[in-house]
């Protein structure tokens, strides 16, 4: 079974730009979750998105945005980048039909502002 | 003060030896607990997964939790080298939140060989 893919691996941006992630769940898992990580801040919870819902949100700034698509698979959108927006951007998905299902997590995008 | 609070370490231990990693957390309405496992330029990858107090073993690994301590520990046994790596706990409340997980720091693992 595939795990979780997430495009592009690398990605470099100037402040002002935006930039468009990608995840593709496992097959069969309807909730994904974003998250950020940085050395100072570790993982941090940006949002969950279930059925093409967002169902939970972190807190960050509306800058961070995202959608889910009938298929599941997930994008997330960061407009007017800043450099402390440099961080590994991961992806997890889950089953999401009942609480606390396990989540599995991508290999990451690696997003640096120049 | 941090929900979950994880030594980062750096943590050397030689081959074979028992390692025992820890958590602690403040937020008595963590129920779900997890172990991660993070390699350099790799996504974490569960470990371990347990709800109740108590022990969970799987191969070399056991996961404790302590809920009254609020308190959760993974023992390595027979560390390998193939085990240095960056191991975060995560956890969960029982209702709501259902995507949310929160993280400790990690702790990094060094296994010399």
């Amino acid at each position: 079974k595939a795990g979780v893919t997430q495009t592009p691996r690398y990605l470099i941006k100037t402040r002002g730009q935006q930039v468009t992630l990608s995840c593709s769940p496992i097959s069969g898992h309807r909730s994904v979750s974003w998250y950020q990580q940085t050395p100072g801040q570790g993982l941090q919870f940006l949002f969950e998105y279930f059925s093409e819902t967002q169902r939970n949100k972190g807190n960050f700034p509306g800058r961070f945005s995202g959608r889910q698509f009938s298929n599941s698979r997930s994008e997330m959108n960061v407009s007017t980048l800043e450099l402390g927006d440099s961080a590994l951007y991961l992806c997890a998905s889950s089953l999401g039909d009942r609480s606390n299902q396990p989540q599995h997590f991508g290999d990451g995008t690696r997003l640096s502002i120049l | 003060q941090k929900e979950v609070e994880q030594d980062p370490g750096p943590l050397s231990v030689p081959e074979g030896a028992i390692v025992s990693l820890n958590c602690t957390y403040s937020n008595s309405a963590f129920q779900y607990f997890m172990w991660y496992r993070q390699y350099s330029r790799k996504g974490p990858e569960l470990l371990m997964y347990t709800y109740s107090s108590g022990n969970k073993e799987d191969g070399r690994f056991t996961a404790q939790v302590d809920k009254s301590s609020k308190y959760i520990s993974l023992f390595i046994r027979d560390s390998q080298p193939s085990d240095s790596a960056t191991y975060l706990c995560a956890m969960s409340r029982a209702s709501g939140n259902t995507g949310k997980l929160i993280f400790g720091q990690g702790t990094t693992l060094q296994v010399k060989p």
